[in-house]
């Protein structure tokens, strides 16, 4: 493990079916983010919260929503999904989004298949 | 734009080989650079980060080398092993307010055979 953890490892989900993705981090970041990483593709920054707060939305559509209710966790509230949305879903967690320097800690991903 | 490239994007050896992987970055204008390794359907593992100011870190076998002027990064794996096999990425923070948007290349296939 690597100190940022992700729940489920793997989510199998309708298209009409709402479910959420976790991710806990215990390593005093203030930063957390959501990638997507689908086949063949270099990885995709889809949200970033700073200190709870959501900084960046990188142009997701609103069948995603994210929730950070405190520092160490995120989540990925997923609804009404498009099959081409199965991907791996990675969380990453950092010092502080400003301190580049630090560098960025990746969970082991939710592989996400949308039937 | 920051844009990021790995060469060679598949690659398979023998074990033993000393291997270097190849990244590029357009603009040299970063703060970091980061390497690091995915196994099959896995998340990333950290493997090295390298500062702006450095030439190079080294963590056991591996050593990763900076030079800003030309926008490349080398990862040197000495002595490959099967348990090397894995992909391996290179990273650079966005440049200026951008610096929270980690900007990945397409990553090298590496496989190492017994």
């Amino acid at each position: 493990e690597t100190g940022v953890t992700q729940t489920p490892r793997h989510l199998v989900m309708g298209m009409t079916n709402k479910k959420s993705l976790k991710c806990e981090q215990h390593l005093g970041h203030n930063a957390m983010y959501w990638y997507k990483q689908s086949a063949k593709k270099p990885l995709e920054l889809m949200f970033v919260y700073n200190f709870k707060e959501q900084t960046e939305n990188n142009s997701v559509p609103s069948r995603f929503s994210p929730e950070c209710p405190n520092s160490s966790h995120l989540f990925l509230h997923l609804h009404t999904l498009q099959p081409e949305d199965s991907a791996l879903y990675l969380c990453a967690s950092s010092q502080d989004r400003t301190e580049a320097n630090y560098g960025y800690t990746f969970g082991s991903g939710t592989r996400l298949t949308v039937v | 734009k920051q844009e990021v490239t790995q060469i060679p994007a598949a690659l398979s050896v023998p074990e033993g080989e000393n291997l270097v992987l190849n990244c590029s970055f357009t603009d040299s204008a970063i703060y970091n650079l980061q390497w690091f390794r995915q196994d099959p359907g896995k998340g990333l593992t950290s493997l090295l980060l390298i500062q702006s100011s450095q030439r190079e870190q080294t963590s056991g076998r591996l050593n990763a080398s900076l030079d800003k002027s030309s926008g490349r990064s080398t990862l040197y794996i000495a002595a490959s092993q099967p348990g090397d096999s894995a992909t391996y990425l290179c990273a650079v923070p966005g440049l200026f307010y951008n610096t929270d948007k980690l900007i990945f290349g397409t990553g090298t296939r590496l496989q190492v055979f017994p």
